[in-house]
């Protein structure tokens, strides 16, 4: 099974801020990742997948990355709507892995 | 615009079968490329992928969940349901069903969750 690991588990940002989350997957897994957005009480939000490529409706200031197994979601500039928890996802095979997640808080 | 929607019973008892519906609207369950899936989300906690059942009934398991959980497409082929057994506190959970959609990208098929029900939230307890 292919494992994601996520880095940092949190994050206490200020709006404007430029934030980053990263996502190592265990093997080889292409461009075959997505992220999402939750927020409380609320289901997840598919942000980007492919690892780069936005999803419609998505603000242009999340981008995301990849170098190899590693992948970035970055948030240009945090907006106040932005304080939610991030999940990585893999589809490349199955089982489907979720990263742990990454929360994003006020400072 | 496919709309998922879990229903079932919000309390099981220790040792009992969890039983959930995901009722699909607005698009076929045949569709190919799609991935029917079971996701829940213990309190607190991050998400967990259980399984899905594919367009061409193929079906795969969370292996820490493989002996206890089946998912199958209902008679109606409107929805489609989760059934875990024997269950425990540790079975308390959001449960989710969600679209996983592939399409053609850059030479590849990605697969991605596109749609997500409102999530039922079930609780073991005697």
């Amino acid at each position: 099974d292919i494992q994601l690991t996520q880095s940092p588990s949190f994050i206490y940002a200020s709006v404007g801020d430029r934030v980053s989350i990263s996502c190592r997957a265990s093997q080889a897994i292409s461009l075959h990742l997505n992220w999402y957005q939750q927020k409380p009480g609320r289901v997840p939000k598919l942000l980007i997948y492919a690892a780069s490529t936005l999803q419609s409706g998505v603000p242009s200031r999340f981008t995301g990355s990849r170098s190899g197994t590693d992948f970035t979601l970055t948030i240009t500039s945090l907006q106040p709507e932005d304080f939610a928890t991030y999940y990585c996802q893999q589809g490349h095979s199955a089982p489907r892995t979720f990263g742990p997640g990454t929360k994003v808080d006020i400072k | 615009q496919v709309v998922l929607q879990e229903s079932g019973p919000g309390l099981v008892r220790p040792s009992q079968t969890l039983s959930l519906t995901c009722s699909v609207s607005g698009g076929s369950m045949n569709e190919a490329g799609v991935y029917w899936t079971w996701i829940r989300q213990q309190p607190g906690k991050g998400l967990e992928w259980l399984g899905f059942f594919s367009w061409i009934g193929i079906t795969h398991y969370n292996p820490s969940l493989e002996s206890r959980l089946t998912i199958s497409q209902g008679t109606s082929k409107t929805h489609f349901s989760l059934h875990l057994s024997s269950v425990t506190a540790a079975d308390t959970a959001l449960y989710l069903c969600a679209r996983d959609r592939g399409i053609a990208h850059l030479g590849s098929t990605i697969h991605y969750f596109d749609s997500w029900g409102q999530g039922i939230l079930v609780t073991v307890s005697s």
